[in-house]
């Protein structure tokens, strides 16, 4: 049972345009979501979080748009730049809980 | 300050052998977990320390699959009788609470089993 999904496995984009990765969820108890960027041989960093009580967070390029009643969460990269090449996870969890539930990651591909 | 190590950062064994997989948090962080993420897929949950509470280990595919902690600082992950699905790289984050606080990763120990 997939709790978090990332229908896309792979999405490329043009240098400068905007990358938007999707995320989908199905449990409604999640209340708290985060995005993490992995490149190759290194773990997961924190990118970015939005809490349930919002549905934009916003830092620098970095935009997390949260739709609550379809359950999708979305993250939007303004302009994209090759170095955002990286696979991107989405993530949820109950807050105040420690599990984090993970989607199988979107790879993106800045173009230059 | 440093972050979250693992080591080795790969191994290779053979089918059958066990193995032991070492994460060193960082400093201070009382939660640690372990992920598993095999080729193509997500961050699947493994266990989850925090401080001297009892673990979780309800994500542990089997019983071949154990995980120590010693108070808050080294844990050891031992995969016994190793086959072939274990192959995947096996990473370990901190965090300094439980709950929402964002994880910091290690770079992961890639587990190939022949």
């Amino acid at each position: 049972d997939q709790q978090v999904k990332q229908n896309s496995p792979s999405l490329s984009v043009q240098e400068g345009r905007i990358s938007i990765l999707n995320c989908d969820y199905t449990n409604s108890m999640f209340d708290y979501f985060l995005w993490y960027k992995k490149y190759p041989a290194e773990g997961p960093t924190f990118l970015i979080s939005i809490s349930s009580i919002k549905d934009k967070n916003e830092d620098g390029r970095f935009t997390v748009f949260l739709n609550k009643s379809a359950k999708h969460l979305s993250l939007h990269i303004v302009p994209s730049q090759p170095g955002d090449s990286a696979v991107y996870f989405c993530a949820a969890s109950v807050a105040g809980t420690y599990k984090y539930i993970f989607g199988t990651g979107t790879r993106l591909k800045v173009l230059a | 300050g440093a972050g979250v190590s693992q080591s080795p950062s790969n191994k290779v064994t053979e089918k059958g052998k066990d193995v032991e997989l070492r994460c060193d948090p960082i400093s201070g962080h009382t939660a640690l977990y372990w992920y598993r993420q095999r080729l193509g897929q997500g961050l699947e949950f493994l266990i989850y320390f925090q401080g001297n509470s009892a673990p979780d280990k309800s994500g542990l595919p089997s019983d071949r699959f154990s995980a120590e902690r010693t108070g808050e600082s080294v844990s050891t992950l031992t995969i016994q009788r190793t086959q072939q699905e274990d192959s995947a790289v096996y990473l370990c984050a901190s965090s300094a609470l439980a709950g929402v606080f964002e994880q910091f990763f290690g770079p992961g120990t890639r587990l190939t089993v022949l």
